[in-house]
């Protein structure tokens, strides 16, 4: 069964630094992969996807992410923060349940507190 | 990008009755719905996947006469938790998708349902 592990919980970074979420993933196959972002009384929005091709996909927000399959990551970034980029992030890993559909396994999520 | 509501936002009952949620797609059709819940600092699990004019598929563990969810329309699934407890107090999300066909197609998430059971 796929997993997904976000070894931090809780990251606090200034505005204007850079970040860097961590995501490693287990899978069997080649995996579908993804990032979202929850605020509070929204839905999860997402970030960015990777299926195949370039394994450096850009996002939305100014985000980005590399998959590097010898690592089994997904490691999202960004080269500087925003105080509005505060929120919860998870990662997840698709498993094509028929058709063009997917299951979604998420991983526990890593809160951003950005400082001023 | 494609909007997804539920209702209510959020929900407290008493323990023993049911609660119904509501997920709409509210500006595309969705032929496939899935229902999550979420406790409290974890991840979403995903409980059932739902295809329009179908019976749900239930995730391992999870009991469907518990959680009945139906699906009878292309913008409406809803999520009955049946005999609620305590223990049954959480966030529950739901997501939808369309355009049938498309590989990867993209699931859009509604805000989520606080339900809370005393």
């Amino acid at each position: 069964a796929q997993s997904v592990t976000q070894p931090d919980i809780h990251i606090t970074v200034s505005e204007g630094a850079s970040l860097e979420l961590r995501c490693n993933y287990s899978y069997g196959a080649t995996p579908y992969l993804f990032w979202y972002v929850q605020s509070p009384g929204q839905g999860l929005q997402l970030l960015l996807k990777y299926f195949s091709g370039d394994t450096l996909v850009q996002g939305i927000k100014g985000f980005e992410a590399e998959f590097k399959r010898s690592q089994s990551s997904f490691n999202l970034r960004k080269p500087s923060v925003h105080w509005s980029d505060a929120a919860e992030y998870f990662c997840a890993v698709g498993k094509n349940s028929g058709g063009s559909n997917y299951k979604l396994t998420f991983g526990k999520g890593t809160l951003l507190t950005v400082n001023p | 990008g494609a909007v997804v509501s539920q209702h209510p936002s959020w929900v407290i009952c008493k323990s023993g009755t049911s609660v119904k949620i509501e997920c709409r797609s509210l500006d595309f059709q969705a032929t496939t719905m899935f229902w999550y819940r979420q406790f409290p600092k974890q991840s979403l699990m995903l409980m059932a996947t739902s295809n329009e004019g179908s019976k749900a598929t239930y995730e391992q563990g999870v009991e469907k006469d518990k959680f009945l969810i139906n699906h009878a329309s292309l913008t409406l699934s809803t999520l009955t938790v049946t005999s609620a407890h305590p223990e049954d107090s959480s966030f529950y999300i739901c997501s939808a998708t369309g355009l049938a066909g498309v590989v990867g197609n993209e699931q859009f998430f509604g805000p989520g349902t606080r339900l809370t059971v005393l």
